[in-house]
């Protein structure tokens, strides 16, 4: 079946580094991936996503880059701020009539220090 | 435009106890889905509704849980009777259609605590 293994954390980073999440994925057929992120208090968001092999999701600064050959989907951001502070999921979603069904890594908690 | 609402967001029950989750979803969105993640673990699909009709309950871990969406709008999901590994975070979603073109919305989860 699918899953998902992404980077363990926590993570903490300083204001303007550098920020790799690892994300890695084994699925059949060629689903979409995702990055969720939530904020303390508040629902999961969708952050970026990609739909096909060499597809670069971006948003808020953040990119991915859909790597079929290496099965990954790794998080980036040149230089994270305070408020970035957050979990971070990697997702995919099914193959065909089941692409609906989002499988998710265990979350990546971020933190952030001014 | 309301997001997905969840109430409780936190209920602390006695195994063996019934406890009901509550998922508005947002006005409009046919498909309602709820996950569940367990303590350090993955968040994992639980089931999926198309306006009040059960299309997918391939993820319910038994018998004692059971979910309904009367009308199509809201949706509850009760555990009964508790466990102590029915612990977790349950989230809902919704979407206005299916497939990966069109994002899942999530709620802010209800903390459930069987003690």
């Amino acid at each position: 079946g699918n899953s998902v293994t992404q980077m363990e954390g926590p993570v903490t980073l300083s204001e303007e580094a550098f920020l790799t999440i690892n994300c890695t994925y084994t699925a059949t057929g060629y689903p979409s991936l995702f990055w969720y992120v939530q904020y303390p208090g508040e629902g999961l968001q969708l952050l970026l996503k990609a739909t096909k092999a060499d597809d670069k999701g971006s948003n808020k600064g953040f990119e991915a880059t859909y790597r079929k050959e290496t099965t990954s989907f790794h998080l980036e951001k040149g230089s994270v701020q305070v408020s970035d502070s957050a979990v971070y999921f990697c997702a995919l979603g099914g193959s065909g009539g089941s692409n609906y069904k989002l499988t998710f890594g265990k979350g990546t908690l971020l933190t952030v220090n001014p | 435009e309301a997001g997905v609402t969840q109430f409780p967001s936190h209920s602390v029950i006695e195994k063996g106890q019934t406890v009901t989750l509550r998922c508005d979803p947002i006005s409009g969105h046919d498909n309602l889905y709820w996950y569940r993640r367990v303590m350090g673990k993955e968040i994992k699909f639980l089931l999926h509704f198309v306006k009040e009709s059960k299309q997918d309950e391939s993820g319910m871990p038994n018998n004692r849980f059971l979910a309904e969406r009367t009308g199509g709008t809201y949706s509850t999901l009760k555990v009964q009777p508790a466990e102590l590994e029915d612990s977790g975070v349950y989230f809902c979603a919704s979407s206005q259609n299916l497939g990966t073109a069109y994002e899942q919305y999530f709620g802010p989860g209800t903390r459930l605590t069987v003690t």
